[in-house]
């Protein structure tokens, strides 16, 4: 059972346009949602964050929405560059016993920019 | 500030041997976590370990087994290997009740099984 989903294996666009990589969520607990990014031959490395208590999270060029009604969060990149292809995880966690977290995973969204 | 660091980088073993893989997490984080990531799919966690014992546990059987060593480094032992053992295992580490857990990975020890 699949509690993270990302439904868009890969998506494509033009560089300087915007990405909007989408996740969906079942679990309504987790409190506590991440983006990574992963080059090939890499590790996934942390991008941004957001809060439950939150429904917007911005960093630069990247900005994190989460609708806690729809169990939905969405990842956008402006403007998209060449340099962003990658495989993007969503990833979300919930409080455990002592404070000890696991993060549950989506499948990852392949973007390819175009320059 | 040098970061998550993992060995060996790829290996293959047959069904039924045992293997180590190895894990230095990055300075000044004291938990480490291992994920199994098989092609296609996103990491499942294996387990966590802090303070030298584990401290967590995903559904994995009890042939993967771990160490973290008093340095924060840690091992990820799988016994009696199979097939669809074959994956990326990456080692993330973190500082314990940072509350967001957030993790820094290495980049990861390709196993596979013939």
């Amino acid at each position: 059972d699949q509690q993270v989903k990302q439904n868009s294996p890969s998506l494509s666009v033009q560089e300087g346009r915007i990405s909007i990589l989408n996740c969906d969520y079942t679990n309504s607990m987790f409190d506590y949602f991440l983006w990574y990014k992963k080059y090939p031959a890499e590790g996934p490395t942390f991008l941004i964050s957001i809060s439950s208590i939150k429904d917007k999270n911005e960093d630069g060029r990247f900005t994190v929405f989460l609708n806690k009604s729809a169990k939905h969060l969405s990842l956008h990149i402006v403007p998209s560059q060449p340099g962003d292809s990658a495989v993007y995880f969503c990833a979300a966690s919930y409080p455990r016993a002592g404070n000890n977290r696991k993060l549950i995973w989506g499948l990852g969204t392949s973007l390819a920019v175009n320059p | 500030e040098t970061g998550v660091t993992q060995s060996p980088t790829h290996l293959i073993k047959t069904r039924g041997q045992q293997v180590t893989l190895r894990c230095s997490s990055q300075s000044g984080h004291n938990t480490v976590s291992w994920y199994q990531q098989a092609l296609g799919q996103g990491p499942q966690f294996i387990f966590q370990y802090y303070r030298e014992e584990e401290n967590g546990r995903g559904n994995f059987p009890p042939r993967f087994s771990g160490l973290q060593f008093p340095n924060y480094s840690s091992e990820l032992n799988v016994n009696a290997l199979e097939l669809d053992d074959s994956a990326l295992y990456l080692c993330a580490s973190s500082f314990y009740a940072s509350g967001a857990n957030v993790l820094t990975f290495g980049a990861g020890s390709r196993l596979t099984v013939l």
